[in-house]
């Protein structure tokens, strides 16, 4: 079965600084997405970015840019110019949909806290 | 274009009682998933509905059911409630269960 794993349950970073949120995957297939998706205290989970694995670019958005090496299955996401509103628990999330599974695997996630 | 709803926002029920949670898809998708998150943890897959169809489930009891309308929208049925069942109930949805999902602000359960 496919894990996802995120070693961090918190971090903390100035405002306008750049912070990096670790995740890590288990899987056998070739094929498949990754995600973040972040979580404020109002609870809606909120897409960040996304990653083709089969892409080897980056995938980047805005100021939230991703570090994907498929080979060592890590997708660690990068927060440039932290704003206070980026305060969130963010949450890596996996999803290969072979076999019928059209799930999200999502990892513990990451509370992140941003210093004003 | 209207994003994911669900109703009610907060609920409280007792042990043995049964509740339903509703969820309304995005505009323009046919598919929806639910996810329990318990406090602290990260969204566990309940199951998937595509057309109307039940199209992948998760390690939940039968007690957990759903359904699906034809205007796409959702329902979660979980019956003989337990204190285990308290959590945030998320529903999500996509297009053709593809990957990408969007998330709706989710129904906090509560159960006494």
């Amino acid at each position: 079965a496919q894990t996802v794993t995120q070693s961090q349950p918190e971090m903390s970073v100035q405002e306008a600084e750049t912070v990096t949120l670790s995740c890590t995957y288990d899987t056998s297939e070739s094929d498949y997405y990754l995600f973040w998706y972040k979580q404020p205290p109002s609870r809606q989970m909120i897409l960040v970015i996304r990653q083709e694995a089969y892409k080897q670019q980056n995938a980047t958005e805005n100021r939230f840019s991703v570090n994907f090496q498929k080979a060592a299955k890590s997708f660690s996401l990068k927060i440039s110019d932290s704003q206070l509103g980026d305060a969130a628990m963010y949450f890596c999330a996996y999803y290969d949909g072979g076999g019928s599974n059209y799930k999200l695997t999502f990892g513990k996630g990451t509370l992140l806290t941003v210093n004003p | 274009e209207t994003g994911v709803t669900q109703s009610p926002t907060h609920l409280i029920k007792t042990r043995g009682q049964q509740v339903t949670l509703r969820c309304s898809s995005q505009s323009g998708h046919n598919t929806v998933s639910w996810y329990q998150q318990a406090l602290g943890q990260g969204p566990q897959f309940i199951f998937q509905y595509y057309r109307e169809e039940e199209n992948g489930r998760g390690n939940f009891p039968p007690r957990f059911s759903g359904l699906q309308f034809p205007n796409y929208s959702s329902e979660l049925n979980v019956n003989a409630l337990e204190l285990d069942d308290s959590a945030l109930y998320l529903c999500a949805s996509s297009w053709d269960y593809q990957e990408t999902q969007y998330f709706g602000p989710g129904t906090r359960l509560l159960v006494l």
